[in-house]
């Protein structure tokens, strides 16, 4: 298995609080994802990463925002968290030309 | 745009029946095409991908898939399900080229019933 660790697992938080979740990955991969998953949703891409300090949005990333600073770690920020943003959070990484591999969530609740 | 749709939000089936989890694509060329698979609490694991070639493709744990280009279509089989088959099934599209990004259908959810 692909070496993908998400920080925390579970995480409550109350409204207005900014929020960090952690992607690291010991794989050397270069591109990096930040999905959320809600039912009836699927994944849905909130932000991703194709290099060191080479990020952008996807199709869901009001309030979210996105730190690349090292090839290993991806950082999912909540500038001020909302109820709406209550989700499971999955990062994934891949090589060029391969598939994405996926750490096992953060399960945020915002209160 | 890419875009995926699975038809299915739920498929029951009996053990020992045989499955198949449909996957329509949207994509002006080809696409690369996956299945993933997500149990409860876990994160997503790749059942099978197609990038080029043979247009039937094996996967892990006894399943394959085959990618219809005039149906756009890349539908999930399986000959005889087990218990443990029982998840969320995920199909994802990306465009052709190593940059791409995976977008995913909404999922189905897979019932087995003993």
């Amino acid at each position: 298995d692909a070496g993908i660790t998400q920080s925390p697992r579970h995480k409550v938080t109350e409204t207005g609080t900014p929020v960090t979740l952690r992607c690291h990955q010991t794989e050397n991969h270069r591109y990096m994802y930040w999905y959320r998953q809600d039912p009836g949703h699927g994944l849905r891409l909130i932000h991703y990463s194709y290099g060191v300090k080479d990020t952008d949005k996807g199709e869901v990333s009001d309030g979210y925002s996105v730190s690349r600073s090292k090839t290993e770690d991806f950082l999912l920020t909540l500038e001020s968290a909302t109820s709406s943003q209550t989700s499971v959070y999955f990062c994934a990484s891949r090589s060029f030309d391969t598939e994405a591999f996926f750490g096992q969530g953060t399960r945020l609740t915002v209160v | 745009a890419q875009s995926v749709t699975q038809p299915d939000i739920h498929i029951t089936v009996s053990e020992g029946a045989s499955l198949e989890l449909r996957c329509n694509y949207s994509y002006g060329a080809t696409p690369y095409l996956f299945w993933y698979v997500q149990s409860p609490g876990q994160g997503l694991q790749l059942l099978l991908k197609y990038f080029s070639g043979d247009t039937l493709v094996q996967g892990i744990k006894g399943f394959e898939a085959e990618f219809k280009r005039s149906q756009s279509s890349f539908n999930l089989r399986k000959p005889s399900v087990h218990w443990s088959d029982a998840a969320e099934y995920f199909c994802a599209v990306g465009a052709e080229g190593g940059s791409y990004i995976p977008t995913f259908g909404r999922g189905t959810s897979l019932i087995v019933h003993p």
